[in-house]
């Protein structure tokens, strides 16, 4: 069982509104969670990067939450631009494993003119 | 600045062959870090390299193997192919020695491995 689970899989948006994407976690021990943007047949950017201690944080028109007691995470799209189409991916640190990183299997985000 | 490069962008092996990707980091970074990512699937962790070391290594045969040069630049062999290694491999670079873990990782654009 994957150790970082996205929802949903996919999702269809109109351009101009608001999307939230789900990330539900049980690495431990947990060292930072991150959200990247992955553009088809590119290497995934990272929007933005949260330890066990940050609740939320973002990046222009991106906005995380971090639940660390519940093992959740968020990531929400405000204003959502034909851009934003892409595969966004939560990925988890390991505090006790330098080097690695559990990756979700994404959700794909298709914006609509 | 120049990003983190890759080659070749694609590979087509048979079955049983060898591969080798290819991956240079950022200037100035020293940790190197591949990743698998099969069809449909979310980003395996394979190997990280730091200062020419292996440091970590996930959840793959010992058929994959790689190394780092002095130049930081690095290289990923997969030994007798199969099917199922057919996949996009990315490479990413960071800055430092903390593995990872609070450091931001910079992905390449990948190599896509077909195994026929």
């Amino acid at each position: 069982k994957n150790q970082v689970e996205q929802s949903p899989q996919s999702l269809i948006i109109l351009e101009g509104k608001n999307c939230t994407l789900q990330c539900n976690y049980t690495v431990s021990p947990f060292s930072n969670l991150r959200w990247y943007k992955q553009d088809t047949g590119r290497g995934p950017v990272s929007l933005t990067i949260m330890t066990f201690s940050e609740n939320t944080k973002s990046n222009g028109r991106y906005t995380a939450t971090l639940d660390a007691d519940t093992k959740q995470s968020s990531l929400h799209i405000t204003a959502s631009q034909l851009s934003d189409s892409a595969s966004y991916i939560c990925v988890v640190s390991y505090s006790n494993s330098w080097g690695k990183l559990q990756f979700g299997a994404g959700t794909q985000v298709v914006v609509t003119p | 600045e120049a990003g983190v490069t890759q080659s070749p962008t694609h590979l087509i092996k048979t079955r049983g062959q060898q591969a080798t990707l290819r991956c240079s980091p950022i200037s100035g970074h020293t940790s190197v870090y591949w990743y698998q990512q099969a069809l449909g699937l979310g980003l395996q962790f394979l190997l990280w390299y730091d200062e020419g070391e292996e440091r970590n290594r996930g959840n793959f045969p010992p058929r994959f193997s790689g190394r780092q040069f002095p130049n930081y630049s690095s290289e990923l062999n997969v030994n007798a192919l199969e099917l199922e290694d057919s996949a996009l491999y990315l490479c990413a670079s960071s800055y430092g020695t903390s593995g990872g873990a609070f450091v931001e990782q910079f992905f390449g654009p990948g190599t896509r491995l077909t195994v026929l």
